[in-house]
């Protein structure tokens, strides 16, 4: 079946502008997270949904960041007045405790903030 | 602080040879998961370790936990050219995963 899906792959914007990252998780998944990677390192957790409510939100560094996944299945990751330093590959992942807590990552949406 | 941290950050090995990639964390947990990240491209799971003492192998690599030790080791038989990648180890806590700074694979011919 079809994998994790984001969109865009990639993202040019400028410094201050508004920008929307979208994920379609596995069906059937109902935990979806977001993960924030930047060059050279591991991913960095930012949030965490379990059906449509937000379970964890506890990596999002500032409230410039916000997620919704209004309807359990798709989510949008939202960031206000971009700066240089948000420029990273965001990652989402889905899982299922049908499958041993195994995170199945999505290919990702490149964003670079110039 | 739940601290993830793999050694070496980068290896360089030729074709044919052996060698073990590391992965301590800082508290203790009975689950391990390795992944696997080709460049440009997002993380694939290879391995889960569910329990102390779980080894599991798939083709050249072999993984396995020490839960005591807070130890998982990610080894390598044989290296061939296509096992190059950046390797990554994950300890769940909490409602996150959280991962190592990765070990750079390079297999040289």
């Amino acid at each position: 079946g079809a994998g994790v899906s984001q969109t865009p792959s990639n993202k040019v914007t400028e410094k201050g502008k508004y920008v929307e990252l979208r994920c379609d998780p596995i069906s059937g998944h109902t935990a979806l997270y977001w993960y924030r990677q930047s060059l050279g390192q591991g991913p960095e957790f930012l949030i965490y949904f379990q059906g449509t409510g937000a379970a964890d939100d506890s990596g999002l560094p500032n409230d410039r960041f916000f997620a919704v996944r209004p309807e359990g299945s798709v989510s949008t990751l939202k960031i206000q007045r971009t700066e240089r330093g948000d420029s990273a590959v965001y990652l989402c992942a889905s899982s299922s405790t049908r499958t041993s807590g195994v995170f199945y990552f999505g290919p990702g949406t490149r964003l670079t903030v110039t | 602080e739940l601290k993830v941290e793999q050694n070496p950050l980068f290896l360089s090995m030729q074709e044919g040879k052996n060698y073990t990639i590391y992965c301590n964390y800082s508290t203790t947990s009975d689950r391990l998961y390795w992944y696997r990240q080709d460049p440009g491209k997002s993380l694939e799971s290879l391995f889960v370790l569910l329990s102390n003492g779980a080894v599991k192998q798939e083709g050249r690599l072999m993984a396995s936990l020490d839960t005591k030790a807070r130890l998982s080791t990610l080894h390598i038989t044989a290296a061939v050219h296509d096992l190059s990648a950046t390797y990554f180890c994950a300890r769940p806590g909490g409602n996150q995963f959280y991962f190592g700074t990765g070990t750079s694979l390079t297999v040289i011919p």
